[in-house]
């Protein structure tokens, strides 16, 4: 089955920016646009933040953006803050009705 | 406001069954698809299985297909799954999760399910 790889960690100070990225191959991730990601933090629900690459659900601050080039989709968030400490994952439908996550990513905020 | 709640979940020995229930309100139940991901310890999310609007349009992450079955009841406005032939890897938090342009967009609270004699 189709594997989508993350970086297992990133971090940054309050009011930085950071970028973490979700690549795939052109089969898979590359071959469609709809990714999605989500904010986890432990013992709650999974959060949509972003989807079909670059949209923003309503609710959704503007600090949090998504782009994709390629076989790579990449989360940006701006102006970090202490909240959004947590641990990020990417999603991509890979063939028909079928998706696979990312291995997810921890973001600490410093 | 969408609410998904998931009850079933429970202590059960390798090879046993447990069937998972959802139960969902505050959107047209019938109208969206409908998937379950679950998250092992330590682990990441992993999508396990989906069902369209129609509930004979069904798919299976590998890791279950042929011990795991998803069902709807667009009438009761709820989503199963049965488990079977369970094994030790197949210990998580199960989520139900309703689908909106290929997106995860509302998610349960999830229920556990561990499986350990």
């Amino acid at each position: 089955q189709s594997a989508v790889t993350q970086p297992p960690s990133a971090s940054g100070s309050p009011g930085q920016s950071v970028t973490i990225s979700c690549t795939g191959a052109s089969s898979d991730l590359g071959g469609f646009n709809h990714v999605s990601w989500y904010q986890y933090h432990p013992g709650k629900a999974p959060r949509l933040i972003i989807y079909e690459v670059s949209e923003r659900p309503s609710g959704v601050p503007d600090r949090f953006s998504g782009s994709k080039s390629g076989n790579t989709a990449s989360l940006t968030v701006s102006g970090l803050q202490a909240e959004d400490e947590a641990e990020y994952y990417c999603a991509s439908y890979v063939e028909i009705y079928k998706w696979v996550f990312g291995g997810g990513t921890k973001l600490t905020v410093l | 406001e969408v609410h998904l709640v998931e009850s079933g979940g429970g202590l059960v020995q390798p090879g046993g069954s447990l069937r998972l229930s959802c139960a969902a309100s505050g959107f047209i139940f019938s109208e969206y698809s409908m998937n379950w991901v679950r998250q092992a310890p330590g682990k990441g999310l992993e999508w396990i299985s989906y069902s369209r609007t129609s509930p004979s349009v069904v798919s299976y992450a590998d890791s279950v297909k042929g011990r795991f079955t998803i069902s709807r009841d667009n009438a009761k406005n709820s989503l199963s799954l049965q488990m079977n032939s369970l094994r030790a890897e197949d210990t998580a938090v199960y989520y139900c999760v309703r689908d909106h342009i290929y997106t995860f967009d509302f998610w349960g609270q999830g229920i556990v399910v561990t499986v350990s004699s």
